[in-house]
């Protein structure tokens, strides 16, 4: 149950688009569509922003899409804005009923 | 209105138990799984358990801590023994949902409750 990796942190301008990365194993990321993403602002609990690899929740900005290649997910934000700023966390099934969490990436906007 | 509140945190001594609760309301609390994911202070975030009509656990807590629910209750536990300093975390009480037959994400949360294991 080794953690996933992202990026410590990621920036961008209002208005453009960044991109987070999120790299596992065959065994988790890998095997399965089952990739989540959540936003945490300070202070407060996570937020599931995307499922099953690319779907939205109902109540989330179309400006957040995911997607995945080989053993390796991401995270796409167009359009940043000023609210965007947050930690994200990627999670993936990682097989006999387990979950693992990325270490985590601080978003800022500049 | 989907509401999850975590309770029973505190100031633990290593080697010592914690329960933790999770009371919901605004869903059919019987009708879903369940977990406990924790983030430890100024860390990310690690799933610690999920219940459905089996358990399940990360090695770092695998016969330390256990998971119950009672339905009746719309309540989630969480028994925590032999407590060392690196449990201490925020723990978090999340809604899972399942993807086919397989856990899959978490899609509610409370708003946690602090465990600090301290001598």
């Amino acid at each position: 149950q080794s953690a996933l990796t992202q990026p410590a942190s990621v920036s961008g301008s209002p208005g453009q688009s960044i991109t987070i990365s999120c790299t596992g194993t065959s065994s988790d990321v890998g095997s399965y569509n089952l990739v989540s993403w959540y936003q945490q602002h300070p202070g407060k609990a996570p937020k599931l922003m995307i499922y099953e690899g690319s779907e939205r929740p109902s109540g989330v900005s179309n400006r957040f899409s995911g997607s995945k290649s080989g053993n390796t997910a991401s995270l796409t934000i167009s359009g940043l804005q000023a609210e965007d700023e947050a930690d994200y966390y990627c999670c993936s099934y990682a097989g006999s009923s387990t979950l693992v969490f990325g270490g985590g990436t601080k978003l800022t906007v500049l | 209105e989907v509401q999850l509140v975590e309770s029973g945190g505190g100031l633990v001594q290593p080697g010592g138990s914690l329960r933790l609760s999770c009371v919901v309301s605004g869903f059919t609390f019987s009708s879903y799984a369940m977990s406990w994911v924790r983030q430890a202070p100024g860390k990310g975030l690690e799933w610690v358990s999920a219940i459905s009509g089996s358990t399940y656990y990360a090695d770092s807590v695998k016969g330390r801590f256990t998971i119950s629910r009672d339905n009746s209750k719309n309540s989630l536990y969480l028994q925590m023994n032999s407590l060392r300093a690196e449990d201490t975390a925020v723990y978090y009480c999340a809604k899972v949902r399942y993807t086919g037959i397989t856990l899959s994400y978490f899609d509610s949360w409370g708003q946690g409750t602090l465990v600090t294991v301290s001598s």
